[in-house]
């Protein structure tokens, strides 16, 4: 069966510091794979995509950024933090092709200081 | 873009009541999907709709999807404790760039009071 780890589940990080979440999806092969970001409270806003390995979509300009080194890895970055940063990060995995259906992680609660 | 709008933002029942959420999409959609995130949570996928004026149960939630695939609903009947979290619709739109993004609606945020 296929599952997704993404990890840290937590992090407070200072304004101004980098940023690295990890993303992996294990029993499947070349996902789509999904950025979001969730705002305290509400909405999930799609930052990232990627149908493939160095294939990276950005939905939303903002310092953050998207790798996928591997085929089921997918990182996202920032270089410097920002208070507006704060939120619940959510990776996502879908199949390739066919109709799309989110597998979500279990999301990691990002806090800016 | 698309636009995938829900209503309403929250909704506060008393246990055994009904409960329904509705979903607007801004253009056609290829399915709509639908996801619970209870609080402190990630999203599960519920279920998804793909025929035009499709309607699907699971146990006491029943979903639609409208005929012209732009809309969609989910109803709760006598609301338990349990359903308490958030409700979320997201759709493809059925054709051109994008077709394998899905957008989410803001969702409805269910609070069951026993």
């Amino acid at each position: 069966s296929q599952t997704i780890h993404q990890w840290p589940a937590t992090l407070v990080q200072p304004v101004g510091s980098p940023l690295s979440l990890e993303c992996t999806v294990e029993g499947t092969s070349n996902p789509n794979l999904y950025w979001y970001r969730q705002a305290a409270g509400r909405g999930l806003q799609l930052l990232f995509y990627s149908v493939g390995i160095g294939q990276i979509s950005s939905e939303v300009p903002q310092n953050l950024s998207a790798s996928r080194p591997q085929d089921r890895q997918f990182i996202l970055s920032s270089k410097k933090l920002l208070l507006s940063d704060s939120g619940f990060y959510l990776c996502a995995w879908s199949v390739r092709g066919g109709l799309q259906r989110d597998f979500f992680g279990q999301g990691t609660r990002l806090t800016v200081v | 873009g698309q636009q995938v709008m829900q209503i309403p933002q929250y909704q506060h029942v008393q246990e055994g009541e009904d409960f329904t959420t509705y979903c607007n999409s801004s253009t056609t959609l290829s399915n709509i999907q639908w996801y619970k995130q209870r609080p402190g949570g990630h999203p599960v996928f519920l279920i998804q709709l793909v025929k035009s004026g499709e309607v699907k149960k699971q146990k006491r939630l029943t979903f639609q999807f409208g005929e012209a695939k732009k809309n969609s609903s989910l109803h709760i009947t006598a609301t338990q404790t349990t359903d308490v979290g958030t409700y979320f619709c997201a759709g493809s739109p059925s054709s051109g760039a994008g077709s394998y993004q899905l957008t989410f609606g803001k969702g409805t945020k269910l609070s069951v009071i026993p």
